[in-house]
């Protein structure tokens, strides 16, 4: 039992390049998120789903784009690499929200840097 | 939308109490959670509270009251290892967005 996966756990990338972050889970939670951390500012949201083929958009989703076509993937898409996003982004998981104690289990993260 | 406040840091002696304070603001509470992150690592989930009253696991007691939008985390026998962040994330009832506070640092010295 892996539990929440990101790869990779660190990238820099160039402004205006593409990338794809990937976040795989293994706990058949519904709910999965994208957080991004900075110092200072604490955990933001950026997307969530709670189901395959749903997607809704946190606090901060500009940039950023998602797709839940399976219950265990939830991949975070940058369209456009902007030195504003250099952060740590931490993949979450949980089951439905609503259900007793259903805390968010935590990916290891991934150090992105733009330059 | 949800407002959640809490002090950014502070210092404790190896084998004291320490006790960290959480204040929110929501238009719909469905649960607040408390979180532990070391530097450079994940948060790791500690406690949750969904009614008023104390939430006690060894070490680590939580408390909740929502009529105060208030919550604290009680850490006894303070170790080493127990200087980390700590974060208080509170559950949106509408939308189930899960907001974070910034964090709380804890430092134990010896």
């Amino acid at each position: 039992n892996a539990g929440v996966t990101q790869t990779p756990k660190f990238q820099v990338l160039k402004t205006g390049q593409s990338m794809t972050l990937q976040c795989a889970q293994d706990m058949n939670h519904e709910y999965m998120s994208w957080y991004r951390q900075d110092p200072g500012m604490g955990l933001r949201l950026i997307h969530y789903s709670v189901g395959a083929g749903i997607t809704d958009q946190g606090e901060v989703p500009n940039g950023y784009n998602v797709s839940r076509s399976t219950t265990e993937d939830f991949p975070l898409r940058l369209l456009s690499a902007a030195p504003s996003q250099t952060s740590v982004y931490f993949c979450a998981s949980s089951y439905m929200p609503g259900t007793v104690n259903s805390p968010l289990h935590f990916g290891n993260g991934t150090r992105l840097t733009v330059t | 939308g949800q407002n959640i406040d809490q002090p950014t840091e502070m210092t404790a002696t190896e084998g004291a109490i320490v006790q960290i304070n959480c204040t929110y603001q929501t238009s719909g509470f469905n649960g607040l959670f408390w979180y532990q992150q070391h530097a450079g690592e994940a948060p790791t989930f500690l406690s949750y509270n969904v009614l008023d009253g104390l939430e006690e696991k060894g070490r680590f007691s939580s408390f909740l009251s929502r009529s105060k939008g208030y919550s604290y985390l009680l850490l006894k026998e303070l170790q080493m290892k127990d200087s980390a962040s700590y974060l208080c994330a509170v559950r949106d009832e509408g939308n189930n967005r899960l907001a974070f506070g910034k964090g709380n640092q804890v430092v134990v010295i010896p």
